[in-house]
């Protein structure tokens, strides 16, 4: 069965300084995807990036990108220039490429951005 | 924002009452399903559909029924609700002609359940 962890139940980060969640995932599947949601205070989830797993290249999305290293299952999340929106809950999900559908979520890291 | 709604957003309900939590999709995904979500704490998948007449438990161990007449929508309902189902409900949805593959989940904005 696949595991998601993420050891950092809070962190926090000053404004306009650099901030990285960790992930870390057990599997035995080859091929699967990986993502981080971002979740704000009484807001709706929202996909931050996507990596696939059969891609060595760290996928990046403006200010985000990630640190992807399959052999040590580790998926960070590199925020830069943080800004005060980016306060949310964030969460570290898996999903199989082939099978089921369903993804296997981390326990979540809440980020304060401070001013 | 993803074209995913959910109603109501807020439900104060007494114990024993028979409530439905609507979620309906316009990106035509054929993939749907429903979290549970205590304030704060991870996601627990509680049903998921991968299409009309499909509908499966997921892993959290739920009370809650549902049903997959449309494709556009997924309703969950409770017959008699009760306080340890207070929590957020997410819905999400995955796949089809809406694009962004199989893969990605869009989420609705959460319908948030207490129960008296």
């Amino acid at each position: 069965a696949q595991t998601v962890t993420q050891s950092q139940p809070e962190m926090s980060v000053q404004e306009a300084e650099t901030v990285t969640l960790s992930c870390t995932y057990d599997t035995s599947e080859s091929n699967y995807y990986l993502f981080w949601y971002k979740q704000p205070p009484s807001r709706q989830m929202i996909l931050v990036i996507r990596q696939e797993a059969y891609k060595q290249q760290n996928a990046t999305e403006n200010r985000f990108s990630v640190n992807f290293q399959k052999a040590a299952k580790s998926f960070s999340l590199k925020i830069s220039d943080s800004q005060l929106g980016d306060t949310a809950m964030y969460f570290c999900a898996f999903m199989k490429r082939s099978g089921t559908y369903k993804y296997i979520f981390g326990t979540g890291t809440r980020l304060k951005v401070l001013a | 924002e993803a074209d995913i709604y959910q109603t109501p957003r807020y439900l104060v309900i007494g114990t024993g009452k028979k409530i439905t939590l609507e979620c309906s999709q316009t990106m035509g995904h054929d993939k749907m399903y429903w979290y549970q979500q205590d304030p704060g704490m991870e996601l627990h998948l509680i049903h998921y559909s991968y299409g009309v007449n499909s509908t499966e438990k997921g892993d959290l161990s739920s009370e809650s029924t549902v049903s997959r007449i449309r494709t556009e929508h997924f309703p969950l309902t409770l017959e008699s609700a009760r306080p340890s189902h207070t929590s957020q409900y997410l819905c999400a949805s995955s796949g089809g002609i809406g694009g962004g593959g199989s893969d990605t989940q869009y989420f609705g904005p959460g319908t948030r359940l207490t129960v008296l």
